[in-house]
C-alpha cells in the first residue's frame, strides 16, 4: 500500500507570494492533518480535515488555509508569504476522524526568500 | 492542555551501547502515547504506540517503551544501538477520543559514535 504522498518536495518562493501544497493520504484513510516543523518551534498543528470538513484548527493566522476533496486528497495554501513561513510542512493521514496513529509523508520543504 | 517534554535535546551514545530517551507528558487522563523517528529530510516514522493494557510496548527496529502513569513518563529504550539509529526522535501525546490533535515534544537528536 502506498504511503502518504506530498508534492512538491521542495519549493522556493518570494515574500508576498502564495503557495499551494498537496497531500494524498494512504488509500482508505479519510482524515488528513497538517503540521509545520521548524527548528525553533518544533512540530505545530495546523489543521485536520475529515470528509471534506475542517474539524480542528491550530493557532495560525488566516493566511494559512486548507481544504479536502471528495477523494480525501488535501491541499494547504499559504498566502502573502513571510520569511517566517520557511519550514517543513508535513501531512499525515489516519483511517478515521481524529484517529491514531498518524502516518506521515516526507514533507514539503518551503523556503521563503 | 496536553503537553510533552523531552528533556534531552541531544544525546550521543556509542554503537552497541544501550539507549534511553526520556519523555514526560501532561494530560488529564490516560492518554495515547507515541514515539516517532525522523531521519534527515524525511517525514516521521512511527516506532511504537501505547493505547492501553500492557505498559511495556514493543516497536519496530528493536525499540521498546514503558508507560509509567505515576511518573507521567513514556521513555524509549533500546538495548544495543546501531549506527543507523542516528536520527531525531519525537514523543507525542494524543487523546483517546480523538477530539484534539496529536501534540509533539521538541525532539531528541541521537548521535551514534563508533
Amino acid at each position: 500500500k502506498a504511503g502518504v504522498t506530498q508534492t512538491p518536495r521542495y519549493l522556493i518562493k518570494t515574500r508576498g507570494q502564495q503557495v499551494t501544497l498537496s497531500c494524498s493520504p494512504i488509500s482508505g484513510h479519510r482524515s488528513v492533518s497538517w503540521y509545520q516543523q521548524t527548528p525553533g518551534q518544533g512540530l505545530q498543528f495546523l489543521f485536520e480535515y475529515f470528509s471534506e470538513t475542517q474539524r480542528n484548527k491550530g493557532n495560525f493566522p488566516g493566511r494559512f488555509s486548507g481544504r479536502q476533496f471528495s477523494n480525501s486528497r488535501s491541499e494547504m495554501n499559504v498566502s502573502t508569504l513571510e520569511l517566517g513561513d520557511s519550514a517543513l510542512y508535513l501531512c499525515a493521514s489516519s483511517p478515521t476522524e481524529g484517529g491514531s496513529p498518524l502516518h506521515f509523508g516526507n514533507g514539503t520543504r518551503l523556503t521563503v526568500t | 492542555a496536553q503537553s510533552v517534554t523531552q528533556p534531552d535535546i541531544h544525546i550521543t551514545v556509542s554503537e552497541g551501547a544501550s539507549l534511553e530517551l526520556r519523555c514526560n507528558y501532561s494530560y488529564g487522563a490516560t492518554p495515547y502515547l507515541f514515539w516517532y523517528v525522523q531521519s534527515p529530510g524525511q517525514g516521521l516514522q512511527l516506532l511504537l504506540k501505547y493505547f492501553s493494557g500492557d505498559t511495556l510496548v514493543q516497536g519496530i527496529k528493536g525499540f521498546e517503551a514503558e508507560f509509567k502513569r505515576s511518573q507521567s513518563s513514556f521513555n524509549l529504550r533500546k538495548p544495543s544501538v546501531h549506527w543507523s539509529d542516528a536520527a531525531e526522535y519525537f514523543c507525542a501525546v494524543g487523546s483517546p477520543s480523538g477530539n484534539t490533535p496529536l501534540v509533539f515534544g521538541k525532539g531528541t537528536r541521537l548521535s551514534v559514535i563508533a
